[in-house]
């Protein structure tokens, strides 16, 4: 099992649409959770950082962790096509551990 | 957030050479950066930890002769691609943390094409 699962898509919306995107973990010891944005050929954006179980809104972006369920979520309202890029869930235990990364899902939001 | 400049953001180089890539804290100390590397439709792969003054640390399978890392002040990295051949076409990106356990900034990327 993989220690950072994300379905990589691809997700394709309409303009408007709310968006939900997840990844799920396994290690128990990740503590930090982050969703970084890339668009292609581009380095990624850091989109939201969480540390604690629950919700952090910023936004139209919304970031939920459930660490009893090993999963974390990233809520994207009324999406739209500058929307349009690969997402990324990256975690890790914190000090100076590094980042573990998922796959990336790609979303399409559509005019 | 804080600003982390890599440069330059596409190469071309014949087989052989050896090309080089920045990447620079701007608006603050970076004590450790880190180099990824990312195929086309996949996600990045950690390639090594960079530390102020010190030698970088690879990850497994990455060969340390092949890809210099030189971490000589707070706000600069450099990657070297020593030797390139087609086969180390990738894009190449660094990252800084701004602290321990803080968060991890990115820059933009050096697209690698190696004829």
């Amino acid at each position: 099992q993989k220690e950072v699962e994300q379905d990589p898509g691809p997700l394709s919306v309409p303009e408007g649409a709310i968006v939900s995107l997840n990844c799920t973990y396994s290690n128990s010891a990740f503590q930090y959770f982050m969703w970084y944005r890339q668009y292609s050929r581009k380095g990624p954006e850091l989109l939201m950082y969480t540390y604690s179980s629950g919700n952090k809104e910023d936004g139209r972006f919304t970031a939920q962790v459930d660490k009893s369920s090993k999963y974390i979520s990233l809520f994207i309202r009324d999406s739209q096509p500058s929307d349009s890029a690969t997402y990324l869930c990256a975690m890790n235990p914190g000090g100076s551990e590094k980042l573990v990364f998922g796959k990336g899902t790609k979303l399409t939001v559509n005019p | 957030g804080a600003v982390v400049s890599q440069h330059p953001s596409w190469v071309i180089c014949k087989s052989g050479t050896s090309v080089k890539i920045e990447c620079r804290s701007l608006d603050f100390q970076a004590t450790t950066m880190f180099w990824y590397r990312q195929f086309p439709k996949q996600s990045l792969m950690l390639m090594a930890t960079s530390n102020e003054g010190s030698k970088a640390t690879y990850e497994q399978g990455v060969e340390k002769d092949k890809f210099l890392i030189n971490h000589a002040s707070l706000t600069l990295s450099t990657l070297t691609v020593t030797s390139a051949h087609p086969e180390d076409s990738s894009f190449y990106i660094c990252s800084a943390r701004t602290g321990v356990g803080e968060k991890l900034f990115f820059g933009s990327g050096t697209q690698l094409s190696v004829l």
